[in-house]
């Protein structure tokens, strides 16, 4: 099984800053990376695929990057609503499929 | 758009059964594959269970193999999850999922809004 770590668990960034997640998998995943978004009582939505597509409707200041077993997310000019659990997962090696233990953005 | 609205879930006793269902509309349900994914209380996502479109193929992680069943049926656009033999560690918000295919696996692009399952005596 992959095992996925992201850092760090809390990352504290001011509105209108760039915020980067790391996500890093126990061996290579090639591009085979998905990140996710997850606001309080709401199910995940889809942020990003192959490690760098964008999902339908994700703005552009999202972006991800990475290959191998390093990824980073990375959102530029903090909105509001960015603040939010994000979570990797790996589907190279499957099954099964497998997450990082997630990463909240939080208000600094 | 697509909807995924999931019902079946509640409080059950340990060694207990339910049956999760999710109901889904907006898209091509027969040609998609399908997943349960689930999150305890304040923890992060963990993969159950996949089906393939045709209900030819199945996968379910370890901890819930022998335990839970993973059905569809096409003619209703509805997914299943058979859940017996509960543990405690078990409840969790089931979410049901469609996935988008990127060879060589699976990305989760539709999530429904999730069901509680809580296993306690």
């Amino acid at each position: 099984e992959i095992v996925m770590t992201q850092s760090p668990a809390t990352l504290s960034v001011s509105p209108g800053e760039r915020a980067t997640l790391s996500c890093r998998a126990s061996q290579s995943v090639s591009s085979n990376l998905a990140w996710y978004q997850q606001h309080p009582g709401q199910p995940p939505r889809l942020l990003i695929y192959g490690a760098s597509t964008r999902a339908t409707g994700i703005p552009a200041r999202f972006s991800g990057s990475g290959s191998g077993t390093e990824f980073s997310l990375t959102i530029n000019s903090l909105q509001s609503e960015d603040f939010a659990v994000y979570y990797c997962q790996q589907y190279d090696n499957w099954p099964p499929y497998t997450f990082g233990q997630g990463t909240k953005l939080e208000i600094k | 758009q697509v909807q995924l609205v999931e019902s079946g879930g509640g409080v059950v006793q340990p060694g207990g059964s339910l049956r999760l269902s999710c109901a889904a509309s907006g898209f091509r349900f027969s040609d998609s594959d399908m997943h349960w994914v689930r999150q305890a209380p304040g923890k992060g996502l963990e993969w159950v269970a996949f089906i393939q479109f045709g209900e030819r193929l199945k996968h379910y992680t370890d901890s819930v193999k022998g335990r839970f069943s993973i059905s569809r049926d096409n003619s209703k656009n509805t997914l299943y999850l058979q859940v017996s033999s509960l543990r405690p560690d078990d409840s969790a918000v089931y979410y049901c999922v469609k996935s988008g295919w990127t060879a060589p696996g699976h990305h989760f692009d539709y999530w429904g809004h999730g069901n509680l399952v809580i296993v306690s005596s």
